[in-house]
C-alpha cells in the first residue's frame, strides 16, 4: 500500500521562483490537508479539502494555493517563493477528521 | 492565535515511570482530539484519540484524559519505554468543518 505519497522529498528554490508540491493518496479519502512544520512551531495548517472540488484556508494560507480536481490528488502551489517558506511540508489524508489521518514522508523545501 | 497549545516543549522521564503530556485548546467547536507521535525525518503517526463526549480513552500503555470544562487534555504513557522517545503532537478537529489543528509538540525523552 502506497498510502500518502509526497514528491519531491527535497527541493531548493530561489527567491521568486514557483513550484508545486505533489500529494497523492490511494485510500479514497475525502479529507486532505497540507501542513508546514517550522522548528519548534509544530504543524501549521495551510489548506485543507473535504472532497474533490472543495478547498478551504487553514491557519497560514498566504503565499500558497491548492486545487482538488480529483479525490486522489491535492497539489500545493507556491508562487513567488520567499525565505519565510523554508520549511518541511506534510500532506495528510483521512476518511474523517474524527479518525486517524495518514501522513506522507514530507517535503523539505529551502528557499535561498 | 494558537488554538491548540502544548506549553511544555520537552519532557524527560525515567524508563518504567509515567509520562504525562499536556494540551490545552481554545475553540469550543472542537469535538474530537487526537495524539500523534513523530520520529525525525518521518511523518506523524496516529496514537490515540478521544471524542468530546468522553473523558477517558485507554489503549494499552496509552491513556488520554479529557477535561472539557477546562479545555484540557493529557496523554499518559505508563510504563514509559525508551522507544517512546519522540515528538508528541496533540490535535483537535471540528467535524462540522473538517479542520484538523495541531499543537506545537512536546519532545519526550525516556532514559534507560
Amino acid at each position: 500500500n502506497a498510502g500518502v505519497t509526497q514528491t519531491p522529498k527535497f527541493r531548493i528554490l530561489k527567491i521568486g521562483q514557483s513550484m508545486t508540491l505533489q500529494c497523492a493518496q490511494d485510500m479514497n479519502h475525502n479529507y486532505m490537508y497540507w501542513y508546514r512544520q517550522d522548528p519548534g512551531m509544530g504543524l501549521k495548517l495551510i489548506y485543507y479539502s473535504v472532497g474533490a472540488g472543495i478547498t478551504d484556508k487553514g491557519e497560514v494560507p498566504n503565499g500558497y494555493n491548492v486545487s482538488r480536481s480529483t479525490t486522489e490528488d491535492f497539489p500545493l502551489r507556491l508562487e513567488l517563493a520567499a525565505p519565510s517558506q523554508t520549511s518541511v511540508y506534510f500532506c495528510a489524508s483521512t476518511n474523517s477528521p474524527r479518525t486517524e489521518a495518514f501522513f506522507g514522508q514530507g517535503t523539505r523545501l529551502t528557499v535561498v | 492565535d494558537q488554538q491548540v497549545k502544548q506549553n511544555s516543549p520537552s519532557l524527560s522521564v525515567q524508563e518504567g515511570r509515567i509520562s504525562i503530556l499536556n494540551c490545552d485548546y481554545t475553540n469550543s467547536m472542537f469535538d474530537y482530539f487526537l495524539w500523534y507521535k513523530k520520529y525525525p525525518a518521518e511523518g506523524p503517526t496516529f496514537l490515540i484519540s478521544i471524542s468530546s463526549i468522553k473523558d477517558k480513552n485507554e489503549d494499552g500503555r496509552f491513556t488520554v484524559f479529557l477535561n472539557k470544562s477546562a479545555k484540557h487534555l493529557s496523554l499518559h504513557i505508563v510504563p514509559s519505554q525508551p522507544g517512546d522517545s519522540a515528538v508528541y503532537f496533540c490535535a483537535a478537529s471540528a467535524s462540522n468543518t473538517g479542520k484538523l489543528i495541531f499543537g506545537q509538540g512536546t519532545t519526550l525523552q525516556v532514559k534507560p
